[in-house]
């Protein structure tokens, strides 16, 4: 069973720089494309980082996404209070069928 | 405006079923698919599987096999989730999404989300 693990929680102060990881059990974690996820309380989800480092349209440059080997990262500079929030890491395992994996969530605090 | 509306949330009992809805508005969900995917209260996130847009062709996660039914009715620009034999820990909050044109598992656009309880 593929499985993404993320640290449950990343803190930084306004302006800040903050990374944080997503690991997972192949050597290849960027193969399929790692994508990342920004989760505000109390709304849905929103695409933040595909394809390992690409941003869609709207999503500020102070978000950085990177892989390699097993691992991808996040990073979040000029840290804002705005973004508090749950990140999730995804991606895909093409296991029987093939399905998409979340990793457990990292909720950053804005200190 | 690209977006997704889902039905109303729903209380439903043990072993149940519950069908969620999800609307398409606009015109850019033609060879899409449109992914479900849930959340526990405090949780994280679960893929539940996908549909087609064109062919209707569908994938789910193993663990929902078999208790899962996702379609898409191109008449109406809709998708649905059919979920049966409710547990009670399948509480939660579900969501539709799309997935973008160019990675077919990222998701650019989501539904507000459903939230169904399972309560006797």
């Amino acid at each position: 069973q593929f499985v993404l693990t993320q640290p449950p929680s990343a803190s930084g102060t306004p302006g800040q720089r903050v990374t944080f990881s997503c690991s997972g059990s192949t050597s290849d974690l960027g193969r399929y494309g790692v994508n990342w996820y920004q989760q505000l309380p109390g709304t849905a989800p929103r695409l933040l980082i595909y394809r390992n480092n690409e941003r869609p349209s709207g999503v500020p440059d102070r978000f950085t996404g990177s892989t390699s080997g097993s691992s991808a990262s996040l990073a979040i500079s000029g840290l804002q209070s705005e973004d508090e929030a749950y990140y999730y890491c995804a991606t895909w395992d093409d296991d029987l069928d093939g399905h998409v994996v979340f990793g457990g969530g990292t909720k950053v605090s804005v200190l | 405006q690209v977006q997704l509306v889902q039905s109303g949330a729903a209380v439903k009992k043990p072993g149940a079923s519950v069908k969620v809805s999800c609307q398409a508005a606009g015109n850019a969900f033609s060879d899409h698919y449109i992914n479900w995917v849930r959340q526990a209260p405090g949780q994280g996130l679960e893929w539940i599987g996908w549909v087609h847009t064109d062919s209707g062709d569908t994938n789910y996660a193993q663990k929902f096999q078999g208790r899962v039914t996702l379609t898409w009715d191109t008449s109406i620009s809709a998708a649905y989730m059919d979920l049966s034999s409710l547990k009670f820990d399948d509480s939660a909050i579900y969501y539709c999404a799309r997935n973008t044109p160019l990675v077919l598992h990222a998701f650019d656009v989501w539904g507000q989300g459903t939230m169904v309880t399972v309560s006797s």
